[in-house]
C-alpha cells in the first residue's frame, strides 16, 4: 500500500525558518513533489526531488532521503503570504501509470 | 495560455440530480486527472487518463464516470448525486508521468449536494 504522513498544522513567526516533514511508504519510488495551496485556491508546484539531497529554490528548499522514506520542505525568511497548506506527493514507480499520491497536507500559519 | 480551465466554479445539486464538471487544457498534455479534496483529507484520485480514448480508475471512482474523446477535454460525470459527493473537485494535467513534470491544476469546482 501507500502511506504519506505529514503534520496537520504548524505555526511559525514572520522572518523565521520552518521545516515541514513528510514520511512515505510506497512499494516503489520515482519522485517526490511539494505543492503549496492557499485557502480556496488550487495547489501550485513548488519542488521536485528524485535523488537524495537538497534542492534549493530561493527561500524554499526540499530535501530527500530515499533510504529513510523521508523528505522535508524548508521555508526561510517566512512571510505572511507563506501562510498556506503544503502538500507532499509521491510517485510510486511500481504502480504503472498510477498518478501522484498526496499526503493530507500541513497547514502553516505565519504570525507576526 | 489559459492552462487548465474548470467550469463551473460553484454548484449546488439536489440529491439524485446529475451534472458534468468540465475540464479543458490547452497545453497539449497527454495526462489528465480528477481529484477531490475534502477538509483535512488531502487530494484523492477519482479517475485519470493517459491519452485520448484511455481512462482508468483511481482510489475513489464510485459514483463518477469520465470520458476522454480529445486530448484537450476530460469531463467528470456525476450520475446520481449524493451528500457524500460534497467536495472540492480539481482537474489537473501533466506533460509526462516521469521526471520533474508537476501537475498544473485547474481552479477547482466547489460542489454541494443537499
Amino acid at each position: 500500500g501507500q502511506n504519506i504522513d505529514q503534520p496537520t498544522e504548524m505555526t511559525a513567526t514572520e522572518g523565521a525558518i520552518v521545516q515541514i516533514n513528510c514520511t512515505y511508504q510506497t512499494s516503489g519510488f520515482n519522485g517526490l513533489f511539494w505543492y503549496q495551496q492557499h485557502a480556496g485556491e488550487a495547489p501550485t508546484f513548488l519542488s521536485y526531488n528524485v535523488l537524495d539531497g537538497l534542492e534549493e529554490k530561493g527561500r524554499f528548499s526540499s530535501f530527500l532521503s530515499r533510504s529513510k522514506g523521508y523528505s522535508y520542505l524548508l521555508l526561510k525568511e517566512l512571510q505572511m503570504k507563506d501562510s498556506a497548506s503544503y502538500l507532499c506527493a509521491v510517485r510510486d514507480a511500481n504502480s504503472g501509470n498510477t498518478p501522484l499520491v498526496f499526503g493530507k497536507g500541513t497547514r502553516l500559519s505565519v504570525i507576526a | 495560455n489559459a492552462g487548465v480551465t474548470q467550469t463551473p466554479k460553484f454548484r449546488i445539486l439536489k440529491i439524485g440530480q446529475s451534472m458534468t464538471l468540465q475540464c479543458a487544457q490547452d497545453m497539449n498534455h497527454n495526462y489528465m486527472y480528477w481529484y477531490r479534496q475534502d477538509p483535512g483529507m488531502g487530494l484523492k484520485l477519482i479517475y485519470y487518463s493517459v491519452g485520448a480514448g484511455i481512462t482508468d480508475k483511481g482510489e475513489v471512482p464510485n459514483g463518477y464516470n469520465v470520458s476522454r474523446s480529445t486530448t484537450e477535454d476530460f469531463p467528470l460525470r456525476l450520475e446520481l448525486a449524493a451528500p457524500s459527493q460534497t467536495s472540492v473537485y480539481f482537474c489537473a494535467s501533466s506533460y509526462k508521468r516521469e521526471g520533474a513534470y508537476g501537475y498544473t491544476f485547474g481552479s477547482g469546482t466547489r460542489l454541494t449536494v443537499v
